[in-house]
């Protein structure tokens, strides 16, 4: 069974705070993402990454970096939070790669509730 | 620019009828569908998929259906049941040029009465 956790389910920053969000998948798959949920809007894609070190921005990396230096850890920064940052941030991960047949199914974490007052 | 788009943002439905979810896409470079189903505080699940190449997708009480020339899907959940109760949201994928990057809709509330 695949899983993927995120580090906190709840966190509450400053503006202006360094954030450090945390994802760990155990399926040894190659592509992690980042998105981000507000109501009326759907998920929204930040980064996403599809090597160890690779990483290729979404629709929506403004304020947002991302760093992986393991197949099973995917990392989404905030450099310097404001409260447009106050969302739901879900994690996923999916097997696909470039040029292979397979599903696209994404596998997603439980999610962090960040609240930036 | 909203390539995948839900227009319902909420549906209510009794127990044991059909529900009916719509989506609408623009891209016509996307050729895999898929449903995922969020309830609050937990990630999505998968749902349901549709290639492109087919029209229609079945799997339990979940039917997916392709209108490719409308550039439509649609997911139906018969009966429907208050488990059911919960977020939908459809993605789409242009396969073989992206890393399985999935484009979402806005999202369809769907309550299922008693």
């Amino acid at each position: 069974d695949v899983k993927v956790t995120q580090s906190s389910r709840y966190l509450v920053k400053r503006t202006g705070e360094k954030v450090f969000l945390e994802c760990v998948q155990d399926m040894d798959h190659e592509n992690m993402f980042w998105y981000r949920q507000d109501p009326g809007l759907g998920l929204r894609l930040i980064y996403f990454s599809y090597d160890v070190k690779m990483k290729e921005k979404g629709d929506i990396p403004e304020g947002y970096s991302v760093s992986r230096e393991k197949k099973e850890r995917f990392s989404l920064i905030l450099e310097s939070a404001s409260t447009n940052q106050t969302s739901m941030y879900l994690c996923a991960s999916s097997l696909m790669g470039l040029g292979t047949n397979l599903d696209y199914e994404q596998y997603f974490g439980p999610g962090t509730r960040l609240t930036v007052t | 620019d909203q390539q995948v788009k839900q227009n319902s943002p909420s549906l209510s439905v009794q127990e044991g009828r059909i529900s009916i979810l719509n989506c609408d896409y623009t891209n016509s470079m996307f050729d895999y569908f898929l449903w995922y189903k969020k309830y609050p505080a937990e990630g999505p699940t998968f749902l349901i998929s549709i290639s492109s190449i087919k029209d229609k997708n079945e799997d339990g009480r979940f039917t997916v259906f392709l209108n490719k020339s409308a550039k439509h899907l649609s997911l139906h959940i018969v009966p429907s049941q208050p488990g059911d109760s919960a977020v939908y949201f459809c993605a789409a994928v242009a396969g073989g040029t992206s890393y399985g990057k999935l484009t979402f809709g806005q999202g369809t509330i769907l309550t299922v009465h008693p």
